[in-house]
This record gives structure tokens, C-alpha cells and sequence, in this order.
């Protein structure tokens, strides 16, 4: 079952702060970050793999929220090249099925 | 280098027949993937594997079939039975490190067209 993501879509200015929730209705031991650029393959940005734990790469951080199965993506004072459509996927703790939310489509403008 | 390869890039088929769309690695990766994107839909899995000859339906298996024979391919084939197969395919595979899954590579996808 595929994680829900929101918002679907989110336009900002350069400079300006998003989130991006992801949420799951299984326990989930695992939560996957991606950004995908138009007409290119996702690359990944990073995994949360303990209830709390945070992490950091440049100024994108996110939160895993284990108890309520929640996961958060922060964008912090975005660039021009933080735009492109970001997926939270979801592992399971007794096999390496890896599902994906449809995504949130981050549009950052001059 | 090392990475993972689909072909082809573009693919056409006529209705009712099948086809099989190539997934070939070369990190020694034990878990291998296959997903579907449509607009607005984002990445839907199809069927993963987490070793050479067996693998699990993900969440759209019906009108697909893989294999897992050797642990650097994993081919999807499109059957006749999918309704609706027009759609981008994206492979991924990814190493099981100490606590779950690691970060997984995407191929850079076969776009299947029915004509």
C-alpha cells in the first residue's frame, strides 16, 4: 500500500521554507527520500531508519515520527535547483518491499 | 561504472502482445524492483525480488510477469493482460545494509507505448 503524500504541489520563491509530509496507514521501519527531475530517474536524498531520527543533506532535513507513522521532508531557504517532484517511500520490517507516495511537486521560482 | 540499465529506452507494442522490458545490474545488489509512474500517480510498484529465483507482486501485479534467474537481471514482461500498459517503467536495486534497506538506484526507465 502506497504512502500518502502532501501537498500534491507547492510553488515557492527562492528562499522561502516548504514541508512535505509523508504518512503511512502500516508501521513502517524505514522512510526513503527521492527527488526526481523531469525526464531523469529519482536520486536519492536519504533514509530515516529510527523512530525520531532526523538527517540533513545541504539545507534539506526531515523527521521520521515512528509512533505516528509519519515522515517529514523540509526545505530550507530553497534554490532554483530544489525543484522537481520529491517521494517519500515506505519499508517494511520483515522484507524489502519499497512503496512510493505519488509525490509532491516542488516548483521554486526567481 | 557501475550502475543499472534498462533498454530499451522507448518501446512500442501493438495490442495483444507481450513484451519484456530489460533490467541488468552490475552492484551486486541483492534487492531488485520494478515500478510503474504515471502523471500523478507516482512511483507504483509492480514486483521486487530479494534474491535470485524469488519475488513477491507488489502493489499493481496484475498483467505482469518477472523473473529472477540470475541475481544482475530482473526482465519485466507487459502481457496481454495488462489493460491499460502505456506508462514510463522505472528498474531500481538496492543493498540490504546492517538495519534495512540502503539507498536504491533507479535505472533511467523504458517508456512502453501500445499502439
Amino acid at each position: 500500500q502506497q504512502p500518502v503524500q502532501s501537498p500534491q504541489a507547492v510553488i515557492l520563491r527562492e528562499g522561502e521554507d516548504a514541508v512535505i509530509n509523508c504518512s503511512s496507514s502500516k508501521a513502517l521501519y524505514s522512510v526513503h527520500w527521492y527527488r526526481q527531475k523531469h525526464g531523469e530517474a529519482p536520486v536519492f536524498l536519504m533514509i530515516l531508519l529510527k523512530g525520531g531520527e532526523q538527517k540533513g543533506h545541504d539545507k534539506i532535513s526531515a523527521s521520521f515520527n515512528e509512533k505516528k507513522q509519519q515522515s517529514s521532508l523540509y526545505l530550507t531557504a530553497s534554490q532554483l535547483s530544489y525543484s522537481g517532484t520529491y517521494f517519500c517511500g515506505t519499508g517494511s520490517t520483515n522484507d524489502y518491499k519499497l512503496s512510493f507516495g505519488a509525490g509532491t511537486t516542488v516548483t521554486v521560482r526567481a | 561504472d557501475g550502475g543499472i540499465t534498462q533498454s530499451p529506452k522507448y518501446l512500442f507494442r501493438k495490442e495483444g502482445q507481450n513484451v519484456t522490458l530489460s533490467c541488468e545490474q552490475n552492484l551486486n545488489h541483492d534487492a531488485m524492483y520494478w515500478y510503474r509512474q504515471d502523471p500523478g500517480q507516482g512511483l507504483r510498484l509492480i514486483y521486487y525480488s530479494q534474491i535470485v529465483n524469488d519475488f513477491q507482486k507488489g502493489d499493481i501485479a496484475e498483467g505482469y510477469s518477472v523473473s529472477r534467474e540470475k541475481k544482475e537481471s530482473f526482465p519485466l514482461t507487459v502481457t496481454s493482460a495488462q489493460k491499460n500498459p502505456t506508462a514510463f517503467y522505472l528498474c531500481a536495486s538496492s543493498i540490504v545494509a546492517q538495519g534495512g534497506l540502503a539507498e536504491a538506484f533507479f535505472g533511467q526507465g523504458t517508456r512502453l507505448t501500445v499502439v
